[in-house]
């Protein structure tokens, strides 16, 4: 099972709106509504974000958004803020009772 | 609040073996699936194994299927992963993680056991 893909980093500024794509196949983000996103900060555990595509976790903030078209997931944090900064990662169940996480996205605050 | 706490990680030699646990609380364990996963320095995540709540279904990834076996306790609240023939690529920092209530995603996860493979 290949990793999904991910832009390896993506940078906005204070206030602005970013969007980190995923893109799988159809055996994966193609297949199920069953995708989930993650915040990783340096040394620390995933935290959770994002789960069947569009849900959020109580607790996340209603800057982060998730949406989905195809075999392309997407996640969009509006207004930036220097706390978002870190690893993001995407992950997929897939057809073969498995799952499948993305390459990783470092989001930069300028 | 839930907690997951792994132990067991350490340097082992190549083609070696290890056993790691998760120690699970404030949460009816037996009735959530478990998953491992694991992230390699500087990498990215990775998804190792899951199981099913009473054990009786478990999945891998392609890469660790064979050497790898998950399994549980559910009378002691804990995960383990018995993990053999180890190899460079499996050193790792090991997650264990708790499928979200409505499944198919990980909602919490312990703090990592760091696995070194190295002669």
């Amino acid at each position: 099972q290949s990793a999904l893909t991910q832009p390896a980093s993506v940078s906005g500024s204070p206030g602005q709106s970013i969007t980190i794509s995923c893109t799988g196949t159809s055996s994966d983000v193609g297949a199920y509504n069953y995708v989930s996103w993650y915040q990783q900060h340096p040394g620390k555990a995933p935290k959770f974000m994002i789960y069947d595509v569009t849900k959020r976790p109580s607790g996340v903030s209603d800057r982060f958004s998730g949406s989905k078209s195809g075999n392309t997931a997407s996640l969009t944090i509006s207004g930036l803020q220097a706390e978002d900064e870190g690893d993001y990662y995407c992950c997929s169940y897939t057809t073969s009772g498995t799952y499948v996480f993305g390459t990783g996205t470092k989001v930069t605050v300028l | 609040e839930v907690q997951l706490v792994e132990s067991g990680g350490g340097l082992v030699q190549p083609g070696g073996s290890l056993r790691l646990s998760c120690a699970a609380s404030g949460f009816t364990f037996s009735n959530f699936p478990m998953h491992w996963v694991r992230q390699a320095p500087e990498k990215g995540l990775e998804f190792v194994s899951s199981i099913t709540p009473n054990g009786d279904h478990t999945f891998y990834a392609t890469s660790v299927k064979g050497r790898f076996i998950i399994s549980r306790d559910n009378t002691k609240n804990t995960l383990y992963l018995q993990m053999g023939s180890l190899r460079a690529e499996d050193m790792a920092v090991y997650y264990c993680a708790r499928d979200h209530t409505t499944g198919w995603s990980f909602d919490s996860w312990g703090q990592g056991a760091l696995v070194t493979v190295s002669s």
